[in-house]
């Protein structure tokens, strides 16, 4: 049972082009949390999905980030017109949604824009 | 506004040596704490905690957590540099998975 899939594992961006990470979870899993991690900080929640709705996405950027999990195929997490400051490491968790169950995490993402 | 935080922020040590992280939170609608390992990685999952008093060991880790006074600790005993890693504490809260994070405790054993 692979654990959770995300590509690309490096992701350089130049200022002004669109970011686009994604998440294949674990199978069986339908709930997709993505976090955001500065460096040297700890990880930030920015949106919670299930298959094709979007439950929460209250720590996500209002502007140029957008989040989808469609039907079939990953979750993505996209971000437009890039910023240095959107560098960050971006990991993408799943769990089977049952109360008292752990979320699992993938690699993550490193987006370095430059 | 939900918080986690964690103490002390670094540790460094020598093998053998017994560490104690700290995690301290105060979230609304508490459902359980979480602790993991990450080592330039992804996070791995170590203990998920839901009652009060009850220890949770695996190996040389062990873990506590105290509703009562919002708390959690883990233990580390005769540390090994593998055990070398940012320790994250997590908080779920709410109606289901979303976690929040302290900024972690980066421990160094040294040989």
């Amino acid at each position: 049972n692979a654990g959770v899939m995300q590509n690309p594992r490096h992701l350089v961006r130049r200022r002004g082009q669109e970011a686009r990470l994604r998440c294949s979870p674990m199978k069986g899993h339908s709930h997709v949390y993505w976090y955001r991690q500065l460096p040297e900080e700890g990880l930030k929640f920015m949106v919670y999905l299930q298959k094709e709705n979007i439950i929460d996405e209250s720590g996500m950027p209002k502007e140029r980030f957008s989040a989808e999990f469609p039907k079939e195929g990953p979750s993505i997490l996209r971000i437009q017109q890039v910023v240095r400051g959107d560098s960050a490491a971006y990991f993408c968790a799943s769990s089977p949604g049952l109360e008292g169950t752990e979320a699992f995490f993938g690699q993550g993402t490193r987006l370095t824009v430059v | 506004e939900d918080k986690v935080v964690q103490s002390p922020l670094s540790l460094v040590v020598h093998e053998g040596d017994t560490v104690t992280l700290n995690c301290s939170y105060e979230v609304t609608n508490f459902r359980s704490l979480l602790w993991y390992k990450q080592e330039k990685k992804a996070p791995t999952f170590l203990f998920m905690l839901t009652s009060s008093g009850i220890e949770k060991k695996s190996g040389r880790l062990s873990s506590i957590l105290d509703k009562k006074e919002l708390f959690s600790i883990l233990n580390i005993t005769a540390t090994q540099t593998g055990d070398s890693a940012v320790y994250l504490c997590a908080v779920g809260a709410g109606g289901y998975n979303k976690l929040i994070f302290g900024a972690g405790t980066r421990l160094a054993v040294h040989p």
